[in-house]
């Protein structure tokens, strides 16, 4: 069964910090791997999909890194800003997933950033 | 284009009853995935509907139940509700196709009283 965890749990940081984001998971037989956002009351944002044949993907300020055959990924944020407090959840298919476990993602317990100015 | 939309977004029952909520895709999209967020368990799977048919099904019990409509729009069902059943429920979209990201929802924040 997968197990995805998140450290670190909670992290605190002054504005235009750079900031690291760890997720690990137990069974490295996955096909992509997602990081999203979720702000309170709220549902999730997408913010960064990797593929199982990538290493890394960017958008704007955050880059993402996977290391299929460590079971890990980071996000890295930088330049922070109090805009980015939230809490960041990674999420996982199924390993081994054949093709009809597309929606089905396991998710880490998030970890919860506050970005003080 | 419109993002994934679920109504409505607050929801007080008593123990006992039943509920539905609604779910939308994106435009385009065949798949719809459902899932319970709480703070104690966070976010698990419930059930992903694709072209009308069930297709992946989670730990739950038989009381949580799911359709989807021809036009992909979806309804989730909780039947004797219990105060456990309290939680954010989450909708999320995708083409349902190999690989393809998912997209989520507002949210319904169910309580149960």
């Amino acid at each position: 069964k997968q197990e995805v965890t998140q450290i670190p749990a909670a992290l605190s940081v002054p504005e235009g910090e750079n900031l690291v984001l760890n997720c690990s998971f137990t069974d490295s037989a996955i096909y992509n791997l997602q990081w999203f956002r979720q702000d309170p009351g709220k549902g999730l944002t997408s913010l960064l999909l990797i593929q199982s044949s990538q290493r890394e993907q960017t958008s704007g300020r955050l880059n993402a890194s996977l290391d299929k055959s460590s079971g890990r990924s980071t996000l890295y944020i930088a330049a922070s800003q109090p805009g980015d407090s939230a809490t960041y959840l990674c999420a996982v298919p199924p390993a081994n997933a054949g093709g009809t476990s597309y929606g089905k993602l396991t998710f880490g317990q998030g970890t919860i950033l506050t970005v003080h100015p | 284009k419109a993002g994934v939309t679920q109504t409505p977004r607050y929801l007080i029952k008593t123990r006992g009853q039943q509920v539905t909520l609604s779910c939308s895709p994106i435009s385009g999209h065949r798949s719809v995935s459902w899932y319970q967020q709480t703070p104690g368990q966070g976010l698990q799977f419930l059930f992903e509907y694709f072209s009308e048919t069930q297709r992946n099904k989670g730990n739950f019990p038989g009381r949580f139940s799911g359709r989807q409509f021809s036009n992909s729009r979806s309804e989730m069902n909780v039947s004797t509700l219990e105060l456990g059943d309290s939680a954010l429920y989450l909708c999320a979209s995708s083409s349902g196709r190999p690989r393809a990201p998912l997209h989520f929802g507002n949210g319904t924040r169910l309580t149960v009283t």
